[in-house]
């Protein structure tokens, strides 16, 4: 079964603090998509970023970075200097192809920058 | 851009009424879906769909059903309403074809149900 866990419930961080959200997932697929979503307060979800599990490059978006490791089955980000518009709640995701379209999706982490 | 709409930000139903959730998008994609999402479970599937009149249950079916008669257009019934269905409804929507694409997310519906 697939299955996406990310331990830190909430995180409160005093702004330009760097801070990392983990995830951690299960599946017994060889392909497999991973994927990391903000939600904003105004609820509608947004996509940050989508990796295969073939491409284990860490991937870095201006304050954004993610670190994939197959080996520790992990899917971290990270925000470097932390800016009060960072405070979301971030959802870690997993698909995969060649089947129904769906997304495993972990419980999710409230995160709080504090001015 | 993307966009996808749902008819209402915020609900209150009886128990037993039946209620409409609708969600539009603009981009012409074959895929929707319909979550709840509840503190601490983080988003789970109800139902989606892959085409016109084509709908597959997610994990947490049971007391929903669902409607696509046009492409555009996905809607999410709950036939009597139970205080247990009380969350927060998000539709999304998303192309298809060999490789996984992103879903966008309208911006949920909050549904209380008493």
């Amino acid at each position: 079964a697939q299955k996406v866990t990310q331990a830190q419930t909430e995180i409160s961080v005093v702004e330009k603090e760097d801070v990392t959200l983990d995830c951690v997932y299960e599946t017994r697929d060889t392909t497999y998509y991973l994927f990391w979503y903000k939600q904003p307060p105004s609820g509608e979800l947004v996509f940050l970023i989508r990796r295969n599990s073939f491409d284990e490059q860490n991937e870095i978006s201006g304050r954004y970075s993610w670190n994939f490791q197959k080996s520790t089955s992990s899917f971290n980000f990270t925000i470097t200097a932390s800016q009060v518009v960072d405070s979301a709640v971030y959802f870690c995701a997993l698909h995969r192809p060649r089947g129904a379209q769906k997304l495993v999706f972990g419980q999710g982490t409230r995160l709080t920058i504090n001015p | 851009d993307v966009k996808v709409t749902q008819s209402s930000r915020y609900l209150v139903k009886r128990t037993g009424e039946k209620v409409f959730l609708e969600c539009v998008q603009d981009m012409d994609h074959e895929n929707m879906f319909w979550y709840r999402q509840d503190p601490g479970l983080g988003l789970r599937l109800i139902y989606f769909s892959y085409d016109v009149k084509m709908k597959e249950k997610g994990d947490i079916p049971e007391g929903y059903s669902v409607s696509r008669e046009k492409k555009e257009r996905f809607s999410l019934i709950l036939e009597s309403a139970s205080t247990n269905q009380t969350s927060m409804y998000l539709c999304a929507s998303s192309e298809t074809g060999g490789e996984s694409y992103e879903q966008y997310f309208g911006p949920g519906t909050r549904l209380t149900v008493t």
